[in-house]
């Protein structure tokens, strides 16, 4: 089965920062992965498709990059409603990584 | 509104059995492969099943294998998952996602419905 990692696990980080996030699958997935924002008690909510496409309504700060077993999440400039955790999944077996939480400096 | 309401949750005890119901709005709900997902507190998100658009292809995690069973009902616009053998590690809530038509993704989620197992 493809393992997802991600990293770091947590950052902390102040608004207008710049972050990005690693996903890194086991295997090759081609451009097979997305990215998903989750809020504390909230259901997550699709940012990023086919690892670089954007989905309709998220602000153009998100972007999503990579193929074949490296992967990046990209904030340009950190906004207070981004402070959540973000997963990515892989489209060959489904699978989630563990989770990046972007918490407050 | 595009919407997808999961309901069924609630305590039950280790060996027991519960059902899960997510009612689907707003969208050709038979148009569209469905899924569930599950996220133990404080945890992850871990996928657990996924049903193609007429309930013939069905995949599940190894988690959950021969103890769970997805199912829909295109003409009430509902996609079912029966869990037996409940387990304390199946404490979760239990979202239901749409599969998008076009990409890879799940494009529509579920509010959640949370699943407690114990005695």
């Amino acid at each position: 089965a493809i393992q997802l990692t991600q990293s770091p696990s947590s950052l902390s980080a102040s608004v207008g920062d710049r972050v990005t996030i690693a996903c890194r699958a086991s295997q090759g997935i081609s451009s097979s992965l997305a990215w998903y924002q989750q809020k504390p008690g909230k259901a997550p909510k699709l940012l990023i498709y086919d690892a670089s496409s954007l989905e309709s309504g998220v602000p153009s700060r998100f972007s999503g990059s990579g193929s074949g077993t490296d992967f990046t999440l990209t904030i340009s400039s950190l906004q207070p409603e981004d402070f959540a955790t973000y997963y990515c999944q892989q489209f060959i077996g489904l699978t989630f990584g563990p989770g990046t939480k972007v918490d407050i400096k | 509104e595009v919407q997808l309401v999961e309901s069924g949750g609630g305590l039950v005890q280790p060996g027991g059995s519960l059902k899960l119901s997510c009612a689907a709005s707003g969208f050709t709900f038979s148009s569209y492969s469905m899924n569930w997902v599950r996220q133990a507190p404080g945890k992850g998100l871990e996928w657990i099943s996924y049903i193609d658009t007429s309930g013939t292809t069905i995949y599940y995690a190894d988690s959950v294998k021969a103890r769970f069973t997805i199912s829909r009902d295109n003409a009430k616009n509902s996609l079912y998952l029966q869990m037996n053998s409940l387990r304390a590690e199946d404490t979760a809530v239990y979202y239901c996602a749409r599969d998008s038509v076009v990409v890879d993704a799940f494009d529509i989620w579920g509010q959640g419905t949370m699943v407690s197992v114990s005695s």
